[in-house]
């Protein structure tokens, strides 16, 4: 069975700082890759998705990830987060066979302080 | 357009009571998932419905767990008993088309005490 993997559970960062949180899958055909968010007291929303071509996807709000196929890896990254990027960072992955749903990591929960 | 709307957003019930949760999917999606988050693990898929068929219930977790979709309109997750270990937040989703096209609620947070 897929699954995916969140290197950090919580992450604290002052605001202008630079932003990487890792996710790593473990299928090994094709897949499509997500990151979604979701703010405090609001619906999960999609930041980005990559399904084929160029692997370096740019999503929503300056958020962008990097498909590394070799290292099956989908990072999340920006270049200067702000107070208002608070809220919990989801990777999740989808292959086609088995279950119809996506597989989702346990989730990043980031504190952007002012 | 209005969103995947979930009711109620919190509900705190006792061990051994039923509690049903409502999920209004977006207007004319045909696909319906239901999602669980039990505290610090991953959200994981419980079933899909196409219209009212049941197409993917694999991720149900046991019989205490009965999903509806009459109509295929809204659908409605109910937990009958509820144990201790149901806690958790459930979401709901729906597309027009696959699961890689769909949208999110905000998730309905079930504390089971």
């Amino acid at each position: 069975a897929q699954s995916v993997s969140q290197h950090n559970h919580h992450v604290i960062l002052s605001e202008a700082a630079s932003l990487e949180l890792g996710c790593n899958y473990s299928y090994g055909g094709t897949v499509n890759l997500f990151w979604y968010v979701q703010y405090p007291g609001q619906h999960l929303q999609l930041l980005l998705k990559y399904f084929s071509g160029d692997p370096l996807v740019k999503g929503i709000k300056g958020f962008e990830a990097e498909f590394i196929k070799s290292k099956f890896s989908f990072n999340l990254r920006k270049p200067s987060v702000q107070w208002s990027d608070t809220a919990e960072y989801f990777c999740a992955v989808y292959s086609g066979g088995g279950a119809d749903g996506l597989t989702f990591g346990k989730g990043t929960h980031l504190i952007i302080q002012p | 357009e209005a969103g995947v709307t979930q009711f109620p957003s919190h509900s705190v019930i006792e061990k051994g009571q039923t509690v049903t949760l409502r999920c209004d999917p977006i207007s004319g999606h045909d696909n319906l998932y239901w999602y669980r988050r039990v505290m610090g693990k991953e959200i994981k898929f419980l079933l899909h419905f196409v219209k009212e068929s049941k197409q993917d219930e694999s991720g149900m977790p046991n019989n205490r767990f009965l999903a509806e979709r009459t109509g295929g309109t809204y659908s409605t997750l109910k937990v009958q008993p509820a144990e201790l270990e149901d806690s958790g937040v459930y979401f709901c989703a729906s597309s027009h088309g696959s699961v890689t096209e769909a949208f999110f609620g905000q998730g309905t947070r079930l504390t089971v005490v």
